[in-house]
């Protein structure tokens, strides 16, 4: 059965600390992605990689870094918190090729809250 | 660039009466289009997607959607609802070609099912 896995399911953090959020899948996709879930606004890009070690800017970059040093896992980094980034933060992962449309497989997601 | 308007943000429906979701989207290309759902305290799954072809998509727990390109719009139907049916649904696009199927989606209509 295809797996995503996120690290915690609930995190509370200060502001200012470092923060990591970790992604795991098991299904040997080339693409990642993480998303941010606010209400009214839909998923947002965060970020996303393509490969090990590679990665794009998605929509709301700001704030955020990642890390891919293996191909299954994805990390996502708040390196100094703040409350505008209290969330829930959401992994995917899906297959690539020229074509696209392929499905993403969605973690459960960590509800972060920054104080 | 690409974006999907879903016209409500939340759907009261009685049990066993239909539904119907709005999903617009803007696109200067041609799209792929998706409905996830996310059932409370779960990541999104895929409902069902259009690529290619009939343009009546239909889902494996009774909903269905119609690619509307003169409209741009992909609504999301179903004829008799069940309690187990409330949840958020996400209306999505993704570009045709994009090897990394970044989604691109709406804001969420909540749908509530009560007895």
């Amino acid at each position: 059965d295809v797996k995503v896995t996120q690290s915690s399911r609930y995190l509370v953090k200060r502001t200012g600390e470092k923060v990591f959020l970790e992604c795991v899948q098991d299904m040997d996709h080339e693409n990642m992605f993480w998303y941010r879930q606010d209400p009214g606004l839909g998923l947002r890009l965060i970020y996303f990689s393509y490969d090990v070690k590679m990665k794009e800017k998605g929509d709301i970059p700001e704030g955020y870094s990642v890390s891919r040093e293996k191909k299954e896992r994805f990390s996502l980094i708040l390196e100094s918190a703040s409350t505008n980034q209290t969330s829930m933060y959401l992994c995917a992962s899906s297959f690539s090729d020229s074509l696209g449309g392929y499905e993403q497989y969605f973690g459960p997601g960590t509800r972060l809250t920054v104080t | 660039a690409q974006s999907v308007t879903q016209l409500d943000s939340q759907v009261p429906v009685f049990e066993e009466a239909p539904v119907e979701l709005r999903c617009n989207y803007s696109s200067s290309v041609s799209v792929y289009l998706f409905w996830y759902v996310q059932y409370p305290n779960q990541g999104l799954q895929l409902l069902l997607k259009y690529l290619s072809g009939s343009t009546l998509v239909e889902s494996i727990n009774g909903f269905e959607a119609e690619f509307n390109k003169s409209q741009t719009s992909f609504h999301l139907r179903k004829p008799s609802v069940h309690i187990s049916d409330t949840a958020e649904y996400f209306c999505a696009v993704s570009e045709p070609g994009d090897s990394w199927g970044k989604l691109q989606f709406g804001a969420g209509t909540q749908v509530v099912v009560t007895p």
